[in-house]
């Protein structure tokens, strides 16, 4: 059973617009949350990250809100821009466990000029 | 920048070869990692190293072995390769403190036939 999901497997918008990408966790010893963007024939590379004692993390046109009641998260891309089209994934890590993150399956995100 | 490579792209065997693949960080990063990627699935951990000699197992090792005789280098050996192993195969390093981000490689494409 996965523990991080990502329900969309892909998603399309218009440039300039916001993109939103969803994930959703089951398991409540998460606490560290982080988002990697991976271009075709690339590996991923990290984006932005949030810790559980905080509910929104902005940096540039990113930022990531974490609602733990509900264990989900989401990514918001603002504007959104062609270069963005990119799977993305977002992945969980327990403190006081190693660095043993745990990935959702990733979300195919298209803007569309 | 962290540079993580692995040292082939695109790579063809045949059922029941060994496959050896390599990755070398030059960042002097502690912990290094292997995932497969598949469509669907996400990344997966395949063997983590937290130091020279020492390896743990991931969520999916059945089929692996892995090699970490120096710290920028850790390989990943498949003894004898089948078709399931077919996928792309991510490396990643990292610093040794628990929300360091992963660095990864480009990926290795792997098919079996």
């Amino acid at each position: 059973d996965q523990q991080v999901k990502q329900n969309s497997p892909s998603l399309s918008v218009q440039e300039g617009r916001i993109s939103i990408l969803n994930c959703d966790y089951t398991n409540s010893m998460f606490d560290y949350f982080l988002w990697y963007k991976k271009y075709p024939a690339e590996g991923p590379t990290f984006l932005i990250s949030i810790s559980s004692i905080k509910d929104k993390n902005e940096d540039g046109r990113f930022t990531v809100f974490l609602n733990k009641s509900a264990k989900h998260l989401s990514l918001h891309i603002v504007p959104s821009q062609p270069g963005d089209s990119a799977v993305y994934f977002c992945a969980a890590i327990s403190s006081g466990y190693g660095q043993n993150f745990v990935f959702g399956p990733g979300t195919r995100l298209s803007v569309l000029p | 920048d962290v540079k993580v490579t692995q040292s082939s792209r695109y790579l063809v065997k045949r059922t029941g070869e060994k496959v050896f693949l390599e990755c070398v960080q030059d960042m002097d990063h502690e912990n290094m990692f292997w995932y497969r990627q598949d469509p669907g699935l996400g990344l997966r951990l395949i063997y983590f190293s937290y130091d020279v000699k020492m390896k743990e197992k991931g969520d999916i090792p059945e089929g692996y072995s892995v090699s970490r005789e120096k710290k920028e280098r850790f390989s990943l050996i498949l003894e004898s390769a089948s078709t399931n192993q077919t996928s792309m195969y991510l490396c990643a390093s990292s610093l040794g403190t628990g929300h360091s981000p992963l660095h990864f490689g480009n990926g290795t494409r792997l098919t079996v036939t």
